[in-house]
């Protein structure tokens, strides 16, 4: 299994939206609705934001969404805060109950 | 409180062999498949191994195919992957996660640290 592809980085103003996009294929984010998303800040576990492409885990704020379009997938953060600062990685089942992950996104918040 | 924790890591020789354990509590253990990921140290998150609730179906990644073996007991509520024949680039955290809605991992460990040199 290929690792999805992700933007090395992206950067934002507090305030601002960001988008990030996870590219696969049709065997894995084309292929299901089970794509996931998940922030890790610095010396910690990941925390998982989004699920199912677009639902959110109780708690998780609003400000977060997920869509996908074919075999591309996107986090939207709109209204920026400092603590959105972290590293996001997407998932895709990928079938015969198998995963993967992107290689992940550094946020900045500027 | 949904709690996953991690031990058995730490420094082995390339070649040698490790057992991780997830001990868990807060939930149902029997109910929910379980996996593994790991990190490597500065990199991304890299799927490595998963478990069926009864244990019955296991997947691996090409990576550790026939080095890694995963293993739960639900009795003990406690998950655990053996590591074999270990590489240099097996070195990573390593983090057990419960399998919530199909495809996603809602809750994780700690993680623990296996570091392979000589």
């Amino acid at each position: 299994q290929s690792a999805l592809t992700q933007p090395r980085s992206v950067s934002g103003s507090p305030g601002q939206s960001v988008t990030i996009s996870c590219t696969g294929t049709s065997s894995d984010v084309g292929g299901y609705n089970y794509v996931s998303w998940y922030q890790q800040h610095p010396g910690k576990a990941p925390k998982l934001m989004i699920y199912d492409v677009s639902k959110r885990p109780s708690g998780v704020p609003d400000r977060f969404s997920g869509s996908k379009s074919g075999n591309t997938a996107s986090l939207t953060i709109s209204g920026l805060q400092a603590e959105d600062e972290a590293d996001y990685y997407c998932c895709s089942y990928a079938g015969s109950y198998s995963w993967v992950f992107g290689g992940g996104t550094k946020l900045t918040v500027l | 409180e949904v709690q996953l924790v991690e031990s058995g890591g730490g420094l082995v020789q390339p070649g040698g062999s490790l057992r991780l354990s997830c001990a868990a509590s807060g939930f149902t253990f029997s109910s929910y498949a379980m996996h593994w990921v790991r990190q490597a140290p500065g990199k991304g998150l890299e799927y490595v191994s998963a478990i069926s609730s009864n244990g019955g179906s296991t997947y691996y990644a090409n990576s550790v195919k026939g080095r890694f073996t995963i293993s739960r007991d639900n009795s003990k509520n406690t998950l655990y992957l053996q590591m074999g024949s270990l590489r240099a680039e097996d070195m990573a955290v390593y983090y057990c996660a419960r399998e919530g809605d199909i495809g996603s991992f809602d809750y994780w460990g700690q993680g623990t640290l296996v570091t392979v040199s000589s």
